[in-house]
């Protein structure tokens, strides 16, 4: 299948710090990425929903100002945690969908803690 | 609210019996469904997707869909200790984009 490389795998930040991650599908264009959060032993929550070259759209109760992404190219999506709290340690996940949008593959993830 | 129910588990089974994951779901309209494996620390892996009412198999795996009683399940036959992760039920909803996945039940398989 497809792959979507996601970087970091993990990340260690301070309290208060920004923390940027990428996901970039290598092999087919991706107009569409979507962004989740897995805390331990709980389901995959969907965080936003990104396309390219337009604003995410994000689900209830997720803060689109400390989750910033950007989708600038069908290639690359960032998403960026802003001032980065204890709570907000947890598995992010992209997963991005084809063209066609028949088929949407994850990325690896990025384990963030914040200490 | 759409949602997708999974008993969490964990389910154990010895080696070389048949696991069976149960997943059941409220939209109606749903259209595709899917089982992914996620082993702890990774992103889940797609094993089975399954679109119409019935059985599919693919290797050990069998996915069945029953849309009338909106439930999927997923065995796995011939179970190896390296089956032991946490199994995700997918469903995508009704206007066929947004995919909302269950808990997750997780197995182990006894060597």
């Amino acid at each position: 299948g497809a792959v979507v490389s996601q970087h970091p795998s993990w990340v260690i930040c301070k309290s208060g710090t920004s923390v940027k991650i990428e996901c970039r599908s290598l092999d087919f264009q991706a107009t569409t990425m979507f962004w989740y959060r897995q805390f331990p032993k709980q389901s995959l929550m969907l965080m936003a929903t990104s396309n390219e070259g337009s604003k995410a759209t994000y689900e209830q109760g997720v803060e689109k100002d400390k989750f910033l992404i950007n989708h600038a190219s069908l290639t690359l999506s960032t998403l960026t945690v802003t001032s980065a709290h204890p709570e907000d340690s947890s598995f992010y996940i992209c997963r991005g969908l084809t063209l066609a949008g028949t088929e949407a593959f994850f990325g690896q993830g990025t384990r963030l803690t914040v200490v | 609210q759409k949602e997708v129910e999974q008993n969490s588990g964990p389910l154990s089974v010895p080696e070389g019996a048949i696991a069976s994951l149960n997943c059941t779901y409220s939209d109606r309209g749903s259209q595709s469904f899917f089982w992914y494996r996620q082993y702890s620390g990774k992103s889940p892996e797609l094993i089975m997707s399954i679109y119409s009412n019935g059985d599919k198999e693919d290797g050990r795996f069998t996915a069945q869909l029953n849309k009338a009683s909106q439930y999927v399940s997923l065995l796995i036959r011939d179970s190896q200790p390296s089956d032991s992760a946490t199994y995700l039920c997918a469903v995508t909803d009704t206007g066929g984009f947004k995919t909302i996945f269950g808990a997750g039940t997780r197995l182990f398989v006894k060597a």
